[in-house]
């Protein structure tokens, strides 16, 4: 979805290294999302935002921590990167109603060395 | 944490056939919701159920919402090449927000 950009797109870097992925939207929406996923696994909830400054955990947000500043980008971070960080990692977005559904980015591929 | 129970993990089947997947869960959702990921993409929303017994279709694909509101499926008929993909459902509670994910269903067609 156009509307839902990630970058980068790939990402190769070092065990140790600080990376932040980037998540800008032209939807309007309220509500930002990230995901992870691994094969076999389905995709996870890292962290979710419903409003600007609004920051609540997912499933898995251990090794991860988000910024919301503006509605329409959420950032991702890895403080510290650790291979089996190693993923596909999506940003999605929704609008504020219960029952509006989810839209994702293109995803962005993360290797940990 | 909790994930859905998708099934089947893989399908291999001949151009024209018709596929059944399905999802169950231990929990009650409000809404379902079934996504198909393309390589190299993000998922994208096929078809979103919000009422338990709702069965909606669009186009060759059709979905049902089940009465106890753990499970739902997707049908899809006289399969083409470009139906290839990852087929995931997912789960929404009351009040919006995060998703649960199956473990998706990934599909082949052969020609």
């Amino acid at each position: 979805d156009a509307d839902v950009t990630q970058t980068p797109r790939n990402r190769i870097t070092k065990t140790g290294k600080r990376i932040m992925l980037e998540c800008s939207q032209t939807k309007g929406h309220d509500r930002m999302y990230w995901y992870r996923q691994d094969p076999g696994l389905g995709l996870r909830l890292i962290y979710y935002s419903f409003d600007v400054k609004d920051i609540n955990k997912g499933e898995i947000s251990d090794g991860y921590s988000v910024s919301r500043q503006a509605q329409a980008k959420f950032s991702l971070s890895l403080e510290s990167a650790i291979p089996n960080q190693t993923a596909l990692y999506f940003c999605a977005t929704s609008g504020q109603a219960s029952n509006q559904p989810q839209h994702f980015g293109d995803g962005t591929r993360l290797s940990i060395l | 944490g909790q994930q859905l129970n998708q099934s089947p993990q893989s399908m291999f089947i001949q151009e024209g056939e018709d596929v059944s997947m399905n999802c169950t869960s231990s929990s009650i959702f409000n809404t379902w919701l079934w996504y198909k990921q393309d390589p190299g993409e993000g998922p994208v929303l096929l078809i979103a159920l919000y009422k338990a017994g709702e069965l909606t279709s669009n186009g060759r694909l059709t979905a049902q919402f089940g009465i106890t509101r753990k499970d739902s499926f997707l049908n899809i008929s006289a399969s083409i090449p470009s139906d290839v993909g990852i087929y995931f459902c997912a789960g929404q509670y009351s009040g919006g927000g995060k998703l649960i994910f199956g473990q998706g269903t990934e599909l082949s067609v052969k020609p």
